[in-house]
């Protein structure tokens, strides 16, 4: 079983279109995150939910929004897509605190935009 | 969040032991230090994690000076499966935003030659 999956690997669409990913993980935790890496590698954080709550929500244009509608979906909106947005997107979820706060992520999203 | 930093990249022969390090001078006192790892086309992946005490799991050895200020993760026998960018992370995982998020740098590149 897939801990944490994300559809769909490959998003190639044009800019100014509207797009989701969805994100689901079966490891019962209660924290769930969005990462972009960039052309360069570098990866960032883009959100955080803990229990459905939004915690962290570093500066990302408001086209994004996610959406929490259970403890183990974690879903990126994306509104108006534009050029710079390509990247691979990787969902990633963990226990919040405590020794054993290990991150597990999957196998990311490439989106094109073109 | 306190830094870390590493070497941007390392090679090693296939089957010798590989010890990569990290420098983090402004460590706290309830900082972890965690190690991910990021294959070619993959999500990143938990390695080892520690606090004060050298830590051993069937990846990798993590060995964390005196001071905590910086640690080596070993990998006993690299293969080429082990080819990587190698992420040196500090998490605090009882307060604050450190509890919500892991910080990436850019991690060492890890080279592995047949």
């Amino acid at each position: 079983d897939t801990a944490v999956s994300q559809t769909p690997k490959y998003l190639v669409t044009q800019m100014g279109n509207d797009k989701s990913i969805k994100c689901e993980q079966n490891l019962g935790h209660d924290t769930m995150y969005w990462y972009k890496q960039d052309s360069k590698k570098f990866l960032k954080i883009m959100f955080s939910y803990n229990n459905k709550e939004l915690i962290i929500n570093e500066t990302v244009p408001n086209r994004f929004s996610p959406k929490s509608p259970d403890k183990a979906h974690l879903n990126l909106h994306i509104n108006s897509l534009e050029l710079g947005d390509s990247a691979v997107y990787f969902c990633a979820s963990s226990q919040v605190q405590g020794a054993r706060a290990e991150a597990f992520f999957g196998q990311g999203t490439r989106l094109t935009v073109v | 969040d306190a830094k870390t930093t590493q070497p941007n990249s390392m090679e090693s022969n296939e089957e010798e032991p590989v010890h990569l390090p990290c420098n983090h001078s402004t460590i706290s006192g309830t900082d972890y230090i965690h190690w991910y790892r990021q294959l070619p086309s993959q999500g990143p992946e938990y390695v080892i994690h520690g606090l004060t005490s050298n830590v051993n799991n069937r990846m990798a050895s993590l060995a964390i000076a005196e001071d905590r200020k910086s640690s080596t993760l070993i990998l006993h026998r690299a293969t080429l499966r082990d080819a990587a960018v190698y992420y040196c992370i500090l998490r605090d995982t009882y307060s604050g935003a450190g509890s919500y998020q892991l910080t990436f740098g850019k991690g060492t590149k890890l080279s592995v030659i047949p």
